[in-house]
């Protein structure tokens, strides 16, 4: 099973910076599948980029994502105040069996 | 636009066995696989599996193996995840989720509580 690690596990930021997050994989993975949500407490998780770096409909330019091979980054530009959350990377092998990485807190400083 | 609505919390007592359902309208409910991932509290995101509504095909996430059940009913549109023995680990919210074709899960229900306690 491929194993998704993420870091940081936290970053405080004030709004108006910017956000690196990483995942990196435990072997190479198929991009096509490489996949970033935002979630929030009490929601639903957001999709917010696919396919390494195609945004997901409705998601703002500030969200991008890169990477291939073992890793992979979010970047988020000039924090907005409801941009803070939990954020996960997640991938699929080809058996469509999925893992998702432990998640990077953005928090408000 | 795609709706997934699940069923609401559940309180279980421990061995016992929940049946959490997914009713999914807005989009053709056979032409998208429906996994299901859970979040116990505390924790990350976790995927259980998932369930191909077009002929019911299954794949469940190791960990669940033998306990984990996914199945749906096409003429109402809703999937169902049913999990067997459980115990105070499997206190959650589970959640439904399509799949987009790049393995995206792009559309959610609203989860569903399951509280496992004695």
């Amino acid at each position: 099973e491929i194993e998704l690690t993420q870091s940081p596990g936290s970053l405080s930021l004030s709004p108006g910076e910017g956000a690196t997050l990483s995942c990196r994989a435990s072997q190479s993975i198929i991009s096509s599948y490489l996949t970033w949500y935002q979630h929030k407490p009490g929601q639903a998780p957001r999709l917010l980029i696919y396919s390494a770096s195609v945004r997901a409909p409705g998601i703002p330019d500030r969200f991008s994502g890169s990477g291939s091979g073992t890793d992979f980054i979010l970047t988020i530009d000039r924090l907005e105040p409801e941009d803070f959350g939990v954020y996960y990377c997640q991938q699929s092998d080809y058996s469509l069996s999925l893992t998702f990485g432990g998640g990077t807190t953005v928090e408000l400083k | 636009q795609v709706q997934l609505v699940q069923s609401g919390a559940e309180v279980k007592k421990p061995g016992a066995s929940v049946k959490v359902s997914c009713k999914a309208s807005g989009y053709t409910f056979t032409g998208y696989y429906l996994h299901w991932v859970r979040q116990a509290p505390g924790q990350g995101l976790e995927w259980m599996g998932w369930i191909n509504p077009n002929g019911g095909a299954t794949n469940y996430a190791q960990k669940f193996q033998g306990r984990v059940a996914m199945t749906r009913d096409t003429s109402i549109s809703t999937a169902y995840m049913e999990l067997s023995r459980l115990t105070s680990d499997d206190t959650a919210v589970y959640f439904c989720a399509t799949a987009g074709p790049s393995i995206e899960l792009d559309h959610w229900g609203q989860g569903t509580l399951v509280t496992v306690s004695s």
